[in-house]
């Protein structure tokens, strides 16, 4: 089955630019969508399509891809950003929808 | 605005049923794609099973197929899960999601979620 591979946590300072990877076999080929979850709350998503931003969600959010990989690029970290986030695709192969295995922003 | 509310989760034992509940509102429920997900600290977010808006297509994640059945009342806005022959491994708090109206390939609302628990 597909998988969907992202580093267990992300470290990152105030007001610089998490990166958080998305490793999936030929990504290129699949729309990835991100979704935040903060403590206790249920997923949000901040980017669809590959790049596209939901109303409501900031500017800040901004998704990309490169050969194999996904990344959900947070710039100007706040405090309120801490929270896991999950990458997401369909696999048309087998009809499922596949979740990252998830990262916890940290920002210290 | 869009709300879904999840209800039915419980204690249940292994080899037991539950039907799970998700109320909807806000939206033209019959137009939209839904969902159910779970999660757990172990595996994290894992898609259970979709139905289309009339009911007519569905699908399952592997290790439910046979076991749980994804069902929706238009007329009553609620989409349902049933599930049995539950398993330890089902331990999961269950959301029910929406897809976008747009592309039925990422869910765009999301409710709070039910805890069931299946044990001994």
């Amino acid at each position: 089955s597909y998988v969907l591979t992202q580093p267990p946590s992300v470290s990152v300072a105030p007001g610089k630019t998490a990166k958080i990877p998305c490793m999936g076999d030929n990504i290129g080929s699949k729309s990835v969508h991100w979704y935040q979850q903060r403590p206790g709350q249920a997923p949000v998503v901040v980017v669809y399509d590959d790049r596209q931003r939901p109303s409501g969600i900031p500017e800040r959010f901004a998704g990309s891809k490169s050969g194999n990989t996904a990344t959900l690029s947070i710039s100007g970290v706040e405090v309120g950003d801490e929270a896991d986030y999950y990458c997401q695709v369909y696999d048309s192969s087998t009809d499922l929808y596949v979740f990252g295995t998830g990262a916890t922003v940290t920002v210290l | 605005e869009v709300q879904l509310a999840e209800s039915g989760g419980g204690l249940v034992q292994p080899g037991g049923s539950l039907r799970l509940s998700c109320a909807a509102s806000g939206f033209s429920f019959s137009s939209y794609y839904m969902h159910w997900v779970r999660q757990t600290p172990e595996k994290g977010l894992v898609w259970v099973a979709r139905v289309n808006g009339d009911g007519t297509s569905i699908g399952y994640e592997d290790s439910v197929r046979g076991r749980f059945t994804v069902s929706r009342d238009n007329a009553k806005n609620t989409l349902y899960l049933q599930m049995s022959s539950l398993r330890v491994e089902d331990t999961a708090v269950y959301y029910c999601a929406r897809s976008s109206r747009w592309s039925i390939y990422y869910f765009d609302n999301w409710g709070q979620g039910t805890l069931v628990t299946v044990s001994s």
